[in-house]
């Protein structure tokens, strides 16, 4: 099993439209939870820290379920510039991050 | 504010000949260093992590190695390139947030072998 799971897509889905994209992990001690950005052929940029509360930040909102070991991100009203790879990231040891393969969006007109 | 630097940018490099990557960070201090790698279609990859000067963690065995001889500089090297090492190269280090510990990115460096 992976240490972090996501769905590749990739998601088709038109402006306007909301998204949401899940995320599992598999270590129960991890303790950091992140959603990262990567636009083709670019770094990946931290998007959003996961807290347990949850947070939302504009149109974009986290979720974290720590039973379940699962992390979600839903955005809201998708933008044409929206499109990217969305990457669920854990941090297992204080700094070492661990990533998923991502999640490609394609928002169309 | 806090920035780091990676070059260069792309290389084409033959197979056997050595490799230097470097990359810096500007506006803090003992920051965590990464070197990580992503090729072509796939995640990211942890190589090396460093604490601090001269602190070198490997997360996986390679013909690749890595150096920090400033506090905030952090290189990746390699006497021999093999075809597989082809990939997007990336460093990143570690700012503390109210809770976390969050890593953010050069731009990377587009390495590949032929």
């Amino acid at each position: 099993r992976k240490e972090v799971e996501q769905d590749p897509g990739p998601f088709n889905v038109p402006e306007g439209a909301t998204v949401a994209f899940n995320c599992t992990y598999s270590n129960s001690a991890s303790q950091s939870f992140f959603w990262y950005r990567q636009d083709c052929r670019k770094e990946p940029k931290l998007l959003m820290s996961v807290y347990s509360s949850g947070n939302e930040d504009g149109r974009f909102t986290a979720q974290l379920n720590r039973a379940s070991q699962y992390i979600s991100l839903l955005i809201r009203d998708s933008k044409l510039s929206d499109s990217a790879t969305y990457l669920c990231v854990v941090d297992n040891q204080g700094g070492k991050l661990i990533f998923g393969q991502g999640t490609e969006l394609s928002v169309k007109p | 504010s806090q920035t780091i630097h990676q070059w260069p940018a792309t290389l084409v490099q033959p197979v056997g000949s050595p490799l230097s990557l470097e990359c810096t960070v500007e506006g803090t201090s003992n920051p965590n260093l990464y070197w990580y790698r992503q090729a072509a279609g796939r995640g990211l990859q942890l190589l090396f992590y460093s604490v601090g000067i001269g602190q070198i963690s490997s997360e996986v065995p390679q013909n690749l190695s890595a150096s920090r001889p400033q506090d905030r500089q952090f290189i990746l090297s390699s006497k021999k390139l093999l075809l597989s090492d082809s990939g997007f190269y990336l460093c990143a280090f570690t700012r503390l947030s109210p809770s976390s510990y969050e890593q953010y990115f050069g731009p990377g460096t587009r390495l590949t072998v032929t």
